[in-house]
C-alpha cells in the first residue's frame, strides 16, 4: 500500500472550514483514498473514502487532485466535537487480505 | 449487535499472567481485523482474518500473541506472560470482504500491564 503524508497538526476556527491535506504520491491506480478520525478515547471512525472523482457526504468532502497525489478532506463548519486525529490511508481494491496501515495523522483542535 | 463491541474495556493485570479480550464483530461482518495503539502512537497492525482464508498473522508482534476466530464471527486475542510494553489499547474492526468497504470500530480494550 502507498504511504501516506500529514501534516502533525492543525488548528481551526470554530465555524470554519477545516482542510486537512494528505499526500500519497506512490499512489497506484486501484487504491482508494479513505479518511478515519479517532475522538480521543474512542475507536477510529470512518469519515469518507474515493477513488478519483470528488466525494461529499454528511460529515465531509473529499478533493482529490487530478494525479492523485494529493487530496484534502475538508470539514465545512468545524465545531468543537469535530476535535479529533484525522488519518489518511491509502488501499487496495485488490479484494486480497490487506489490512489498513494507519500513519500518525494530523491532530485538528478546533479552537472557541 | 449495532456494532463492534469488545470486553473487556479495562483490563489491569500483573506481569506474567495470561489474557484474553475479545470481540464480537458486526452481524454479517466477514473481515475482522485487531490493531494496537499505544499511548500517543498510531495504530500498529496484528492480524486479519477474511471468511475462512488463513489469517494474516505478519503484525502479531512475538509468539506470546495469538488470535483465533471461531465459527467464523467471535474473535479472542490472546497474549501469554504479559510484559509492561504490552499495555495498550487493543482494538478491534470488522467490515464486509468488498474490497471498498470502510472499517468498523470498537472501542477497544485497555490493557495496563503492571
Amino acid at each position: 500500500d502507498a504511504k501516506t503524508t500529514q501534516p502533525p497538526s492543525m488548528d481551526c476556527a470554530e465555524g470554519r472550514a477545516a482542510n486537512l491535506p494528505c499526500n500519497h504520491s506512490t499512489i497506484s491506480g486501484n487504491e482508494y483514498v479513505y479518511w478515519y478520525r479517532q475522538i480521543h478515547s474512542q475507536g477510529p471512525q470512518y469519515i469518507i473514502h474515493g477513488l478519483k472523482n470528488n466525494e461529499t457526504n454528511e460529515m465531509a468532502s473529499l478533493i482529490i487532485t487530478e494525479d492523485r497525489k494529493s487530496s484534502t478532506l475538508i470539514l465545512p463548519h468545524a465545531t468543537l466535537r469535530d476535535t479529533a486525529v484525522y488519518y489518511c490511508i491509502v488501499r487496495l481494491s485488490s479484494g486480497s487480505a490487506r489490512q489498513l496501515t494507519f500513519g500518525s495523522g494530523t491532530q485538528l483542535t478546533v479552537l472557541p | 449487535g449495532a456494532g463492534v463491541s469488545q470486553s473487556p474495556s479495562n483490563k489491569v493485570t500483573e506481569k506474567g499472567k495470561d489474557v484474553e479480550l475479545r470481540c464480537d464483530p458486526i452481524s454479517g461482518h466477514t473481515a475482522l481485523y485487531w490493531y494496537r495503539q499505544s499511548l500517543g502512537q498510531g495504530l500498529e497492525f496484528l492480524i486479519y482474518f477474511q471468511g475462512n482464508s488463513a489469517p494474516d498473522k505478519s503484525g502479531l508482534p512475538s509468539d506470546r500473541f495469538s488470535a483465533e476466530r471461531t465459527g467464523g464471527s467471535v474473535s479472542t486475542l490472546t497474549i501469554q506472560r504479559t510484559q509492561q510494553e504490552d499495555s495498550a489499547v487493543y482494538l478491534c474492526a470488522s467490515s464486509y470482504p468488498s474490497t471498498s468497504r470502510e472499517l468498523f470500530f470498537g472501542e477497544g480494550s485497555r490493557l495496563t500491564v503492571l
